[in-house]
Protein backbone atom coordinates (compact mmCIF):
# COMPACT_ATOMS: atom_id res chain seq x y z
CA UNK A 1 0.00 0.00 0.00
CA UNK A 2 1.26 3.42 0.11
CA UNK A 3 0.99 6.36 2.95
CA UNK A 4 2.02 9.04 3.92
CA UNK A 5 2.27 9.80 7.95
CA UNK A 6 2.64 13.65 9.26
CA UNK A 7 1.72 14.57 13.19
CA UNK A 8 -2.13 16.23 12.67
CA UNK A 9 -1.42 19.47 15.00
CA UNK A 10 1.81 20.89 15.88
CA UNK A 11 1.88 23.93 18.42
CA UNK A 12 4.79 26.90 18.40
CA UNK A 13 5.76 30.20 19.37
CA UNK A 14 6.43 33.36 17.44
CA UNK A 15 10.24 33.38 16.83
CA UNK A 16 10.85 29.78 17.44
CA UNK A 17 11.69 26.63 14.97
CA UNK A 18 9.68 24.21 14.10
CA UNK A 19 10.07 20.79 12.57
CA UNK A 20 7.32 18.66 10.73
CA UNK A 21 8.18 15.30 9.97
CA UNK A 22 6.46 13.03 7.60
CA UNK A 23 7.44 9.24 6.66
CA UNK A 24 6.29 7.65 3.53
CA UNK A 25 5.17 4.16 2.16
CA UNK A 26 5.20 4.24 -1.87
CA UNK A 27 5.68 1.62 -4.30
CA UNK A 28 8.25 4.11 -5.90
CA UNK A 29 9.36 7.96 -4.98
CA UNK A 30 10.21 10.40 -7.21
CA UNK A 31 10.68 13.19 -4.55
CA UNK A 32 9.17 14.70 -1.61
CA UNK A 33 7.11 18.12 -1.79
CA UNK A 34 5.97 20.29 0.79
CA UNK A 35 2.84 22.33 0.35
CA UNK A 36 1.24 24.95 2.73
CA UNK A 37 -2.56 26.05 2.78
CA UNK A 38 -4.32 28.74 5.48
CA UNK A 39 -7.61 28.34 6.09
CA UNK A 40 -10.08 29.14 3.16
CA UNK A 41 -7.05 28.99 0.87
CA UNK A 42 -5.44 27.28 -1.89
CA UNK A 43 -2.58 24.87 -1.38
CA UNK A 44 0.83 26.58 -2.06
CA UNK A 45 3.84 24.95 -2.97
CA UNK A 46 7.31 25.32 -0.70
CA UNK A 47 9.59 22.84 -1.47
CA UNK A 48 10.91 20.14 -3.21
CA UNK A 49 13.41 17.01 -2.37
CA UNK A 50 14.48 14.70 -4.75
CA UNK A 51 17.92 14.07 -3.77
CA UNK A 52 19.03 13.17 0.07
CA UNK A 53 19.60 16.22 2.00
CA UNK A 54 18.88 19.80 3.13
CA UNK A 55 16.99 22.58 0.69
CA UNK A 56 17.20 26.02 2.15
CA UNK A 57 14.65 28.66 0.79
CA UNK A 58 14.64 31.64 3.21
CA UNK A 59 13.03 30.73 6.96
CA UNK A 60 11.69 27.72 5.06
CA UNK A 61 14.34 24.16 4.86
CA UNK A 62 13.42 20.70 3.80
CA UNK A 63 15.21 17.58 4.49
CA UNK A 64 14.80 14.09 2.72
CA UNK A 65 16.67 10.53 3.78
CA UNK A 66 15.50 8.32 0.85
CA UNK A 67 16.71 5.44 2.66
CA UNK A 68 14.59 5.82 5.84
CA UNK A 69 11.79 6.71 3.82
CA UNK A 70 11.42 10.41 5.55
CA UNK A 71 11.81 13.89 5.67
CA UNK A 72 10.88 17.01 7.37
CA UNK A 73 9.89 20.74 6.73
CA UNK A 74 11.96 23.16 9.35
CA UNK A 75 10.40 26.62 9.79
CA UNK A 76 12.52 28.80 11.07
CA UNK A 77 11.69 32.54 12.91
CA UNK A 78 8.34 31.42 13.36
CA UNK A 79 5.53 34.08 12.34
CA UNK A 80 1.88 34.46 13.16
CA UNK A 81 1.28 34.27 9.27
CA UNK A 82 2.92 31.11 9.02
CA UNK A 83 -0.10 29.35 10.81
CA UNK A 84 -1.69 27.46 8.30
CA UNK A 85 -1.84 22.95 7.70
CA UNK A 86 1.27 21.70 5.76
CA UNK A 87 1.19 18.90 3.71
CA UNK A 88 3.65 16.30 2.71
CA UNK A 89 3.26 14.86 -0.86
CA UNK A 90 5.27 12.36 -2.90
CA UNK A 91 5.57 11.22 -6.18
CA UNK A 92 5.52 7.38 -6.56
CA UNK A 93 6.70 6.05 -9.67
CA UNK A 94 4.45 4.26 -11.90
CA UNK A 95 6.44 3.93 -14.98
CA UNK A 96 6.53 6.85 -17.30
CA UNK A 97 4.55 9.41 -16.68
CA UNK A 98 1.33 7.63 -15.40
CA UNK A 99 2.55 8.22 -11.40
CA UNK A 100 0.45 10.73 -9.73
CA UNK A 101 1.08 12.82 -6.72
CA UNK A 102 -0.08 11.59 -3.25
CA UNK A 103 -0.74 13.89 -0.36
CA UNK A 104 -0.31 13.50 3.47
CA UNK A 105 -3.57 14.20 5.81
CA UNK A 106 -1.72 17.44 6.74
CA UNK A 107 -0.76 19.41 9.94
CA UNK A 108 -1.90 21.92 10.97
CA UNK A 109 0.49 24.56 13.03
CA UNK A 110 -0.63 26.90 15.26
CA UNK A 111 1.76 30.32 16.08
CA UNK A 112 1.14 31.67 19.20
CA UNK A 113 2.17 35.13 20.32
CA UNK B 1 -3.09 37.66 -14.20
CA UNK B 2 -4.51 34.96 -12.24
CA UNK B 3 -2.42 31.42 -12.69
CA UNK B 4 -4.91 29.26 -11.77
CA UNK B 5 -9.02 30.38 -11.76
CA UNK B 6 -11.81 28.50 -11.17
CA UNK B 7 -15.34 29.48 -11.40
CA UNK B 8 -17.44 29.48 -9.41
CA UNK B 9 -16.00 29.89 -6.13
CA UNK B 10 -19.08 28.56 -4.33
CA UNK B 11 -21.81 26.65 -5.81
CA UNK B 12 -25.07 25.48 -3.45
CA UNK B 13 -27.43 22.73 -5.30
CA UNK B 14 -30.04 20.14 -4.55
CA UNK B 15 -29.00 16.27 -4.34
CA UNK B 16 -29.65 14.91 -7.77
CA UNK B 17 -28.76 18.02 -9.95
CA UNK B 18 -26.03 17.95 -12.45
CA UNK B 19 -23.19 21.19 -12.28
CA UNK B 20 -20.08 21.96 -13.80
CA UNK B 21 -17.12 24.09 -12.68
CA UNK B 22 -14.44 25.43 -14.62
CA UNK B 23 -10.86 26.05 -14.49
CA UNK B 24 -8.55 27.62 -17.16
CA UNK B 25 -4.37 28.41 -16.34
CA UNK B 26 -2.67 30.66 -18.41
CA UNK B 27 0.52 29.57 -16.90
CA UNK B 28 0.88 27.39 -20.04
CA UNK B 29 1.50 24.72 -18.50
CA UNK B 30 1.05 20.74 -19.96
CA UNK B 31 -0.31 18.99 -16.83
CA UNK B 32 -3.76 19.93 -15.07
CA UNK B 33 -5.67 18.17 -11.89
CA UNK B 34 -8.72 17.82 -10.00
CA UNK B 35 -8.29 18.05 -6.48
CA UNK B 36 -11.18 17.08 -3.81
CA UNK B 37 -10.69 17.99 -0.67
CA UNK B 38 -12.89 17.17 2.35
CA UNK B 39 -14.23 18.40 5.83
CA UNK B 40 -10.99 17.06 6.92
CA UNK B 41 -8.95 18.13 4.79
CA UNK B 42 -7.50 15.24 3.35
CA UNK B 43 -6.46 16.23 -0.73
CA UNK B 44 -7.06 13.48 -2.68
CA UNK B 45 -6.28 13.43 -6.72
CA UNK B 46 -8.95 12.93 -9.10
CA UNK B 47 -8.29 13.31 -12.55
CA UNK B 48 -5.56 14.49 -14.57
CA UNK B 49 -4.91 15.90 -18.21
CA UNK B 50 -1.54 16.11 -20.34
CA UNK B 51 -1.93 17.90 -23.44
CA UNK B 52 -5.86 17.30 -23.47
CA UNK B 53 -5.63 13.72 -22.68
CA UNK B 54 -6.44 11.57 -19.87
CA UNK B 55 -3.49 10.28 -17.80
CA UNK B 56 -5.02 9.58 -14.28
CA UNK B 57 -8.05 8.78 -13.21
CA UNK B 58 -8.26 8.08 -9.95
CA UNK B 59 -11.44 5.86 -8.36
CA UNK B 60 -14.14 8.18 -9.02
CA UNK B 61 -17.70 7.56 -9.86
CA UNK B 62 -18.40 7.99 -13.15
CA UNK B 63 -20.97 10.39 -12.49
CA UNK B 64 -17.79 13.14 -12.11
CA UNK B 65 -17.15 13.55 -15.57
CA UNK B 66 -13.88 15.89 -16.61
CA UNK B 67 -13.42 17.62 -20.31
CA UNK B 68 -10.61 19.44 -21.59
CA UNK B 69 -11.43 21.37 -24.64
CA UNK B 70 -7.26 22.29 -24.72
CA UNK B 71 -4.49 22.15 -22.54
CA UNK B 72 -5.28 26.12 -20.78
CA UNK B 73 -9.10 24.51 -19.78
CA UNK B 74 -10.53 21.77 -17.61
CA UNK B 75 -13.60 21.11 -16.39
CA UNK B 76 -15.77 19.01 -14.01
CA UNK B 77 -19.09 18.08 -14.78
CA UNK B 78 -21.03 16.45 -11.95
CA UNK B 79 -24.01 14.50 -12.95
CA UNK B 80 -26.65 13.44 -9.87
CA UNK B 81 -24.98 15.48 -7.15
CA UNK B 82 -24.95 13.56 -3.76
CA UNK B 83 -24.74 14.55 0.15
CA UNK B 84 -21.12 13.32 -0.34
CA UNK B 85 -20.00 15.08 -3.05
CA UNK B 86 -19.79 18.55 -0.78
CA UNK B 87 -16.39 19.27 -0.93
CA UNK B 88 -13.82 21.33 -2.15
CA UNK B 89 -12.62 21.18 -5.38
CA UNK B 90 -9.20 22.08 -6.46
CA UNK B 91 -7.71 22.61 -9.78
CA UNK B 92 -4.21 22.72 -10.73
CA UNK B 93 -1.56 23.03 -12.92
CA UNK B 94 2.02 21.76 -13.44
CA UNK B 95 4.44 22.04 -16.20
CA UNK B 96 6.19 18.71 -15.74
CA UNK B 97 4.44 14.85 -14.43
CA UNK B 98 3.34 16.15 -11.08
CA UNK B 99 6.34 14.29 -8.70
CA UNK B 100 8.63 16.36 -10.78
CA UNK B 101 7.50 20.08 -10.78
CA UNK B 102 5.77 22.26 -8.33
CA UNK B 103 1.58 22.32 -9.17
CA UNK B 104 -0.15 25.83 -8.95
CA UNK B 105 -3.79 25.29 -7.68
CA UNK B 106 -6.90 27.83 -8.24
CA UNK B 107 -9.04 29.22 -5.27
CA UNK B 108 -10.84 26.15 -5.42
CA UNK B 109 -14.28 26.13 -5.27
CA UNK B 110 -16.47 24.97 -2.38
CA UNK B 111 -19.68 22.28 -3.15
CA UNK B 112 -22.44 22.27 -0.92
CA UNK B 113 -25.19 19.67 -1.64
CA UNK B 114 -28.33 19.85 0.35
Amino acid sequence: GQSLEQPSEVTAVEGAIVQINCTYQTSGFYGLSWYQQHDGGAPTFLSYNALDGLEETGRFSSFLSRSDSYGYLLLQELQMKDSASYFCAVGPNYGGSQGNLIFGKGTKLSVKP
Amino acid sequence: DTAVSQTPKYLVTQMGNDKSIKCEQNLGHDTMYWYKQDSKKFLKIMFSYNNKELIINETVPNRFSPKSPDKAHLNLHINSLELGDSAVYFCASSQDPPFLADQFFGPGTRLTVL
